[in-house]
């Protein structure tokens, strides 16, 4: 079964800093997702990602499949940015289960 | 198009009770899991249904439950409530599985 270690758990930031938040996993897979949850609960799909990286907007998404890791990083972040960003893997080999990491809870001052 | 549709959005019950949770996944979408959030064990795989067949399941005791009709649609059911079952009840759509999922807004289901 794939573990998921994310990092850092929690991070406050001052509006404006570049933001990086990590992932890493120890089984091999397909593709990796970055989510984004707010207070209330809703969870937004931010990246889908198999290899290299991923532009929207401000946020910007790497992996390295040979390294087992991703990194979620935020340019100019914003109050609005503040979220539990999660990341999420397979299992394993051709699972459909998704495996979650812990989360970052991002806080970002005006 | 019409995102990931969650119903009830909010459900409290009793110890003992039942309940059924639904999900209506983007058109087109034929893959729809399920997740249980809590604040002490984070988000955790329920079970997966593709074209209304269970492909993988969670390990979760036989009183969850879930299916999937023709349409898509997706129910769970959680027989037998207990304290513990109060979380978020999450459920994704993706095409296949295999391509980018789509949460819905989720259900927050209190067991008093």
């Amino acid at each position: 079964k794939n573990e998921v270690e994310q990092s850092p758990q929690n991070l406050t930031a001052q509006e404006g800093e570049f933001i990086t938040i990590n992932c890493s996993y120890s089984v091999g897979i397909s593709a990796l997702h970055w989510l984004q949850q707010h207070p209330g609960g809703g969870i937004v799909s931010l990246f889908m990602l198999s290899s290299g990286k991923k532009k929207h907007g401000r946020l910007i998404a790497t992996i390295n499949i040979q390294e087992k890791h991703s990194s979620l990083h935020i340019t100019a972040s914003h109050p609005r940015d503040s979220a539990v960003y999660i990341c999420a893997v397979p299992s394993g080999a051709g699972s459909y289960q998704l495996t979650f990491g812990k989360g970052t809870k991002l806080s970002v001052i005006p | 198009k019409a995102g990931v549709t969650q119903t009830p959005r909010y459900l409290i019950k009793t110890r003992g009770q039942q309940v059924t949770l639904s999900c209506s996944p983007i058109s087109g979408h034929r893959s729809v899991s399920w997740y249980q959030q809590t604040p002490g064990q984070g988000l955790q795989f329920l079970f997966e249904y593709f074209s209304e067949t269970q492909r993988n399941k969670g390990n979760f005791p036989g009183r969850f439950s879930g299916r999937q009709f023709s349409n898509s649609r997706s129910e769970m059911n959680v027989s037998t409530l207990e304290l513990g079952d109060s979380a978020l009840y999450l459920c994704a759509s993706s095409v296949d599985g295999n391509t980018e999922a789509f949460f819905g807004q989720g259900t927050r289901l209190t067991v008093v």
